[in-house]
């Protein structure tokens, strides 16, 4: 059975710096694995889709890297601002399961102080 | 290109009662999909629509719980007799056919809360 566990719950840096989230797997049967952010009270917007035989996707001062192998991914947030604050969640989509059903890390909620 | 829209945002529901909860998928996209957030959990994937027909229901609790996605109009997510337990912010997401490919666009939610 599918796992995914994303480390720190929370994390709380100063705006400017750069950092990393974590999201581990314990199946590397994946089509691909998403991010996505939550905003408080919000619904989730995608950041960044990567498809299992790709390595990373950028996007802006975001980017993300899968190591399929090993059962995991990172989320690098370049230049970190208070606007970034919010729950970031990854999920993957098992091979072989059906069409969005994704598995949901229960996420890292990240404050950037001003 | 309003999105995918749900509604109501929030849906207040004595015990007992039955809720019902609507999404409309993005224009264009065939498929839909609903979630369940409980409190302090992650996502937990309920069933997978496509109009008409129900392709995955394997996250959906075997009782009080149904879905449907009419040839016509939005999909329901409905729960019967609701319970404290029921309490959650309901997610839905719809893709097109390539959802594999390009991922999935998700509503803002309808916060179920049962009293």
């Amino acid at each position: 059975k599918q796992e995914v566990t994303q480390i720190p719950a929370a994390l709380s840096v100063p705006e400017g710096e750069n950092l990393v989230l974590n999201c581990s797997f314990t199946d590397s049967a994946i089509y691909n694995l998403q991010w996505f952010r939550q905003d408080p009270g919000k619904g989730l917007t995608s950041l960044l889709l990567i498809q299992s035989s790709q390595r990373e996707q950028t996007s802006g001062r975001l980017n993300a890297s899968l190591d399929k192998s090993s059962g995991r991914s990172t989320l690098y947030i370049a230049a970190s601002q208070p606007g970034d604050s919010a729950t970031y969640l990854c999920a993957v989509q098992n091979y072989g399961g059906s069409q969005g059903n994704l598995i949901f890390g229960k996420g890292t909620k990240l404050s950037v102080k001003p | 290109n309003a999105g995918v829209m749900q509604n109501p945002r929030h849906l207040v529901r004595r015990r007992g009662q039955e809720a019902r909860l609507r999404c409309s998928p993005m224009k264009g996209h065939s498929h839909v999909y609903w979630y369940r957030q409980l409190p302090e959990e992650g996502l937990k994937f309920m069933v997978y629509l496509q109009k008409e027909n129900i392709i995955d229901e394997s996250g959906m609790p075997k009782e009080r719980f149904s879905a449907e996605f009419p040839k016509e109009g939005p999909s329901i997510l409905r729960i019967q007799q609701v319970v404290r337990g029921d309490s959650a912010a309901y997610f839905c997401a719809s893709s097109p056919d390539t959802g594999l490919l390009y991922g999935y666009t998700f509503g803002s939610g309808t916060r179920l809360t049962v009293v």
